[in-house]
């Protein structure tokens, strides 16, 4: 079961730059989500879905598009790279929960092993 | 979002039990307790959550103030890969979805 996969792990490019980060699941999950992780800080969410067609924004969503096609892949897309944004990116998913979920599981979010972007 | 409030550092000697808390004096009737860790260059991974009852798992127990506007988590014995950043979060049961707010944690150091 490989549960949530980011490519790629490590990526360097130059200011200006549009590039595009991967992220698929297999375990049917609706939700899905990005964070970004700078050195010594918690984890800031970027963007979310709770299923095909949605997304919507979460704490820091400038600068960067996402779009939900399948349920099992959420890309997340730098459309002009800034060195701001040199960070460790995290893809999460999960079952929805919630009252209108209408089941009461764990919430389990999980994640993917991230992707270190450099910008320069 | 209510907020959550963490020591940012605490040390346990290896073998012992560790208590990490947090307070959280703003939480609504709906929202959830989760806990997450941060083991070194990995993500995230889900520890335990609870609403208003002390919950146990393989992992940890969480104890829940009566007024819940505190809970700790508690690692029974811990051990040198216990070593993370412990993530205390509130999630709203009525949102739809898993949005998770992320603080800065707690690092938890555990000596040999």
């Amino acid at each position: 079961n490989a549960g949530v996969t980011q490519t790629p792990k490590f990526q360097v490019l130059k200011t200006g730059q549009s590039m595009t980060l991967q992220c698929a699941q297999d375990m049917n999950h609706e939700y899905m989500s990005w964070y970004r992780q700078d050195p010594g800080m918690g984890l800031r969410l970027i963007h979310y879905s709770v299923g095909a067609g949605i997304t919507d924004q979460g704490e820091v969503p400038n600068g960067y598009n996402v779009s939900r096609s399948t349920t099992e892949d959420f890309p997340l897309r730098l459309l002009s790279a800034a060195p701001s944004q040199t960070s460790v990116y995290f893809c999460a998913s999960s079952y929805s929960v919630g009252i209108e979920a209408g089941e009461m599981n764990t919430g389990e979010l999980f994640f993917g092993e991230g992707s270190r972007l450099t910008v320069l | 979002d209510a907020k959550t409030t963490q020591p940012n550092s605490m040390e346990s000697n290896e073998e012992e039990p560790v208590h990490l808390p947090c307070n959280h004096s703003t939480i609504s009737g709906t929202d959830y307790i989760h806990w997450y860790r941060q083991l070194p260059s990995q993500g995230p991974e889900y520890v335990i959550h609870g609403l208003t009852s002390n919950v146990n798992n393989r992992m940890a127990s969480l104890a829940i103030a009566e007024d819940r506007k505190s809970s700790t988590l508690i690692l029974h014995r811990a051990t040198l890969r216990d070593a993370a950043v412990y993530y205390c979060i509130l999630r709203d049961v009525v949102e739809y979805g898993n949005k998770l707010v992320f603080g800065a944690g707690t690092i938890l150091r555990v000596k040999s």
